[in-house]
């Protein structure tokens, strides 16, 4: 049992290139975030998804995009990166038969990417 | 504005202090978590609180939930340099669906 993986573990990127960002999960949760950690900073919420097919924004989608076609796989899209998108990223999950409304997160281990 | 402020900051110890971290807010939350962070890692996991006025001990751990549901706090006894890290609350706010809100966080060194 995997739980959250996410890769690259590490990427530089030049200004205007775009990459995508992948997050498998094997837990069967039904819901998956996508966040954003800068330095010293807590976590922003970028985007999630409830389900399969289903997406929406979160507090700072502005420069990204996502597809949920699968239970398990919620990649993240960077169209034409800028350095304000140097963040470290991570992908998490969880499910409401499990944890209830509580939300528990289940977090992969983050993908730290450098835009210059 | 920050709906959930925590504090302090940034807190450096020796081996052996106590410690409290807090999760302050406006806001009700039905459920608050807390969450470690080493570096180079994702976050993980320590408990959740649930009920006002709840208490849960984890070994040398103690969480509380406010008696309004609105702060909380993490008190580390005899802290060890295996503490380090960055400490994390998030809250789930009942409007808010499956979307949880993070504090800043407390980034704590506990030093040998």
């Amino acid at each position: 049992n995997a739980g959250v993986t996410q890769t690259p573990k590490f990427r530089i990127l030049k200004i205007g290139q775009s990459m995508t960002l992948q997050c498998t999960q094997d837990m069967n949760h039904n819901y998956m975030y996508w966040y954003r950690q800068d330095p010293g900073m807590g976590l922003k919420l970028i985007y999630y998804s409830v389900g399969a097919g289903i997406t929406d924004k979160g507090e700072v989608p502005n420069g990204y995009n996502v597809s949920r076609s699968t239970t398990e796989d919620f990649p993240l899209r960077l169209e034409l990166a800028a350095p304000s998108q140097t963040s470290v990223y991570f992908c998490a999950s969880t499910s409401n038969v499990v944890s209830g409304t509580s939300y528990e997160q289940y977090f992969g281990p983050g993908t730290r990417l450098t835009v210059t | 504005t920050q709906l959930l402020e925590q504090s302090p900051q940034f807190l450096s110890i020796q081996e052996g202090e106590n410690l409290t971290v807090y999760c302050n807010s406006s806001s009700v939350f039905s459920s608050l978590q807390w969450y470690r962070q080493e570096p180079g890692e994702g976050p993980v996991l320590l408990v959740t609180v649930v009920t006002g006025g709840e208490v849960k001990k984890l070994k040398r751990l103690t969480f509380q939930f406010g008696d309004a549901r609105k702060d909380s706090s993490l008190h580390i006894t005899a802290a060890q340099p295996g503490d380090t890290g960055l400490y994390l609350c998030a809250g789930a706010l009942e409007t808010s669906g499956s979307r949880l809100t993070f504090g800043e966080g407390t980034q704590l060194t506990v030093n040998p």
